[in-house]
């Protein structure tokens, strides 16, 4: 089929607020979740996972929370500053496949 | 402990022409999978090889080719380039294990077709 430009969804915020990106995933049998973070002119950047038996995981500055009944996971970023400026993909694991399905992406922009 | 590498950097070619790129997976790592960056349609799956055997391929024509070595190390081909192959080219590799694990990318190499 014809393909649609992509225009990335984008949040800008403030340095020192909350950021929380949110991700939608399709395949109820997806069993593990991976934020990843890329920078401009770079590589994605594995940023936290967490496995489905779970609902919330923290790392440094980073919380991710699966809700599986909606099928969503949101990452959150404490006191935001401008290097964390990216581009943030989740992706989706599902059956033990080894091969993650990424998400389309957000642009985080932040304002010194 | 270094990272995924992948060369070139950059490229550009012609129509009509063939590209090869390469990538070398973190030591110990055996899974070694590629994936096409465009603004377009985003990060899509290429094929994914261990132990020298393809073991995923994503939905691309036949011209899109590759190759593991024993050491791990990866190549890709593009056979017939056309325009809308400019995009960046990601590698990624794992250590595969059960259940799922992180994949860590190199820098891709950015192909321009012209």
């Amino acid at each position: 089929g014809e393909s649609v430009g992509l225009h990335l969804p984008t949040l800008s915020v403030q340095e020192g607020d909350n950021s929380i990106i949110n991700c939608a995933y399709s395949n109820s049998a997806s069993d593990y979740f991976i934020w990843y973070k890329q920078e401009s002119g770079k590589g994605p950047q594995f940023i936290i996972d967490i496995r489905s038996n779970m609902d919330k995981r923290q790392g440094q500055r980073v919380t991710v929370l699966l809700n599986k009944t909606v099928k969503h996971l949101s990452l959150q970023i404490a006191a935001t500053q401008p290097g964390d400026s990216a581009v943030y993909f989740c992706a989706e694991n599902s059956g033990g496949s080894y091969i993650p399905t990424f998400g389309r992406g957000t642009s985080l922009i932040v304002h010194p | 402990k270094a990272g995924v590498t992948q060369t070139p950097r950059y490229l550009i070619k012609t129509r009509g022409q063939q590209v090869t790129l390469s990538c070398s997976p973190i030591s110990g790592h055996r899974s070694v999978s590629w994936y096409q960056q465009t603004p377009g349609q985003g990060l899509q799956f290429l094929f994914e090889y261990f132990s020298e055997t393809q073991r995923n391929k994503g939905n691309f024509p036949g011209r899109f080719s590759g190759r593991q070595f024993s050491n791990s190390r990866s190549e890709m081909n593009v056979s017939t380039l056309e325009l809308g192959d400019s995009a960046l080219y990601l590698c990624a590799s794992s250590s595969r294990l059960q259940g799922g694990t992180e994949a860590f990318f190199g820098q891709g190499t950015r192909l321009t077709v012209v």
